[in-house]
């Protein structure tokens, strides 16, 4: 079945740090990839997807590209800030209309200042 | 600009009693879902419904039902609260028309059972 291995956390960066979580999938078919965040005390907002190979999505600064070679869609970023301290959620839906995502277990994000 | 609502926020039950989480969306989705949050498991899929009437399992059915009698609700009810339910529940919703499976999730409710 589909799966999602997420870059274990916490991690912890210094403000203006470059980030990378990484992300791997298992899937059939062609999944579309998802990034999740989850603030403290709030619900999960999508951060960025792709829904094809090579395709990248961005939003906040942040990117990941679609590696179907590698199965990968790694989220990075070039300077964090204290604000982007959150769980960050790698997903997939693994056909169009599907309802279910398949998520990752979580990643942990602490910026210090 | 209510997108989509959970309630209760916050919730402490006995086991063996049942509470329903309510969820509304306002924005005409088809699809509903509930989800679990669990500390190192991710977000795992309860029950799901593709429009009103119509309901299905997810991968962690045991214990909840649910019922789509509306387009805009879809409560998940417990039936018989247990320690195994302490939780984060999550309501999302989407379009069938959305572009790559756009989801969209409630604020969370936080469910203790002692």
């Amino acid at each position: 079945g589909d799966s999602v291995t997420q870059m274990e956390g916490p991690v912890t960066l210094s403000e203006e740090a470059f980030l990378t979580i990484n992300c791997t999938y298992t899937a059939t078919g062609y999944p579309s990839l998802f990034w999740y965040v989850q603030y403290p005390g709030e619900g999960l907002q999508l951060l960025l997807k792709a829904t094809k190979a090579d395709d990248k999505g961005s939003n906040k600064g942040f990117e990941a590209t679609y590696r179907k070679e590698t199965t990968s869609f790694h989220l990075e970023k070039g300077s964090v800030q204290v604000s982007d301290s959150a769980v960050y959620f790698c997903a997939l839906s693994s056909n169009f209309g599907n309802e279910k995502l398949t998520f990752g277990t979580g990643t942990r994000l602490t910026i210090i200042p | 600009n209510a997108g989509v609502t959970q309630t209760p926020k916050f919730q402490v039950l006995k086991t063996g009693q049942s509470m329903t989480l309510q969820c509304a969306q306002d924005m005409n989705h088809e699809y509903m879902s509930w989800y679990r949050q669990d500390p190192g498991m991710g977000l795992r899929l309860i029950h799901y419904s593709v429009g009103a009437g119509i309901t299905d399992q997810g991968e962690v059915p045991n214990g909840y039902n649910v019922s789509r009698s509306t387009t805009e609700d879809f409560p998940l009810r417990l039936l018989s609260a247990a320690p195994s339910q302490t939780s984060v529940y999550f309501c999302a919703s989407r379009t069938r028309q959305t572009s790559g499976n756009t989801i969209y999730f409630g604020e969370g409710s936080w469910l203790t059972v002692v």
